[in-house]
């Protein structure tokens, strides 16, 4: 049972345009989200968090958008750059009593110069 | 600021071999945390330990074990290695255990199992 999704398993976008990537949970007990990049050859590296007693965290050209009701969070980058082109993956966490993050199966960004 | 290291970072084994991955976390943090990452999927939770305790453990098999040593840092073992157990290896610290923690991964052990 998956219980984070990114359904997309690709994206291309032109430099410059906004990339906009989707994460669809099942578990309404997670509270905390967070969204990694990874490069191959190399471990994830965080981008940006959100709590779920938010709707939107910013961070530079990075926002995390979370729609509760919806059970759906979503990543944009504006304004996308070619050293964006990584893998995305999106991860949650319960509260206390669990100490895991469950992981989406990501979505490759491709920015087009 | 020294990240979280790993080491190895690619090695091979055999078939029933036996591993030991090791892990260091950002200096503070108290938590380690191991995730097992496939191609073309996301990061499977294996354990997690705080404080030198198992906080928690994911649905792997007893082949796998792990312990944390007074200085946070952390050995994975796997046992009886099997063709699948070929994977990406990452460890993970943070500063606390709970949820509301950001977790700050490694590059990762590279593990091929032949």
């Amino acid at each position: 049972d998956q219980q984070v999704k990114q359904n997309s398993p690709s994206l291309s976008v032109q430099e410059g345009r906004i990339s906009i990537l989707n994460c669809d949970y099942t578990n309404s007990m997670f509270d905390y989200f967070l969204w990694y990049k990874k490069y191959p050859a190399e471990g994830p590296t965080f981008l940006i968090s959100i709590s779920s007693i938010k709707d939107k965290n910013e961070d530079g050209r990075f926002t995390v958008f979370l729609n509760k009701s919806a059970k759906h969070l979503s990543l944009h980058i504006v304004p996308s750059q070619p050293g964006d082109s990584a893998v995305y993956f999106c991860a949650a966490s319960a509260a206390a009593g669990t100490y895991k993050y469950i992981f989406g199966t990501g979505t490759r960004l491709k920015v087009l110069a | 600021d020294a990240g979280v290291t790993q080491s190895p970072t690619h090695l091979i084994k055999t078939r029933g071999q036996h591993v030991t991955l090791r892990c260091s976390p950002i200096s503070g943090h108290k938590s380690v945390s191991w995730y097992q990452q496939v191609l073309g999927q996301g990061p499977q939770f294996i354990f997690q330990y705080y404080e030198k305790e198992e906080r928690g453990r994911g649905n792997f098999p007893d082949r796998f074990s792990a312990r944390q040593f007074p200085n946070y840092s952390s050995e994975l073992n796997v046992n009886a290695l099997l063709l699948g157990d070929s994977a990406l290896y990452l460890c993970a610290s943070s500063v606390g255990q709970n949820s509301g923690n950001t977790i700050y991964f490694g590059e990762g052990s590279w593990l091929t199992v032949v």
